[in-house]
């Protein structure tokens, strides 16, 4: 199974505070996606970062990616309350994306 | 905001019910997708399409039904709900381009069976 998984499985921080996600998976990918999910509500697309890149930003949003290792980090600078949600990666080899059990972030204000 | 909608957002239904969820999507997109989702668990996929008149089985297996008669539109039935269906169901779409794999989600329909 290509199956991501993330580490930890909560994650606590104060506010203005870096919060660092880490994701392992099993077989070769093609790219690896992080997604975001509030509470109750569907996923929403944060970035993609294909299998020949290392690095991507987004905003307040670092993702790096060692094949290599087959793991994935997600770094969220300067957190925020609004931040305080699960974050799910995924990979992808064709069509089928494959999610991981997320890490649940709660930033406290 | 991704112009994916699902109806009922909430559904408190009796076993044995027959029951259809609705997902619509004005982006145009070929793929769709359902997923189930227990709370704080990964997303399991349980159908998905490919375009009009296509539909597969996802990797969780499931007793629900789907079609895809409308490019928009991709319901998911179940005949006799139970309450091993009790789960958040979120229907998703993308766009067939192979480079591109995002997935644009729904809301979700939190279902619970009595």
């Amino acid at each position: 199974s290509q199956q991501g998984e993330e580490d930890p499985q909560a994650l606590s921080i104060q506010e203005g505070e870096n919060a660092t996600m880490n994701c392992s998976y099993k077989t070769s990918i093609n790219n690896l996606q992080w997604y975001r999910q509030n509470s109750g509500r569907g996923l929403v697309h944060l970035i993609l970062i294909r299998s020949n890149e290392r690095e991507k930003h987004s905003g307040r949003l670092r993702v790096t990616l060692d094949t290599s290792k087959k793991s994935s980090s997600l770094l969220i600078t300067a957190s925020r309350a609004a931040d305080t949600a699960s974050y799910f990666c995924a990979t992808g080899g064709s069509e089928k994306l494959v999610f991981g059990k997320g890490t649940k972030l709660t930033v406290n204000p | 905001e991704a112009d994916i909608y699902q109806t009922p957002r909430y559904l408190v239904i009796g076993t044995g019910k027959k029951i259809t969820l609705e997902c619509s999507q004005t982006m145009g997109h070929d793929k769709m997708y359902w997923y189930q989702q227990d709370p704080g668990m990964e997303l399991h996929l349980i159908h998905y399409s490919y375009g009009v008149n296509s539909t597969e089985k996802g990797d969780l297996s499931s007793e629900s039904t789907v079609s895809r008669i409308r490019t928009e539109h991709f319901p998911l039935t179940l005949e006799s709900a139970r309450p091993s269906h009790t789960s958040q169901y979120l229907c998703a779409s993308s766009e067939s381009e192979m480079l591109s794999y995002e997935q644009y989600f729904g809301p979700g329909t939190r279902l619970t069976v009595t």
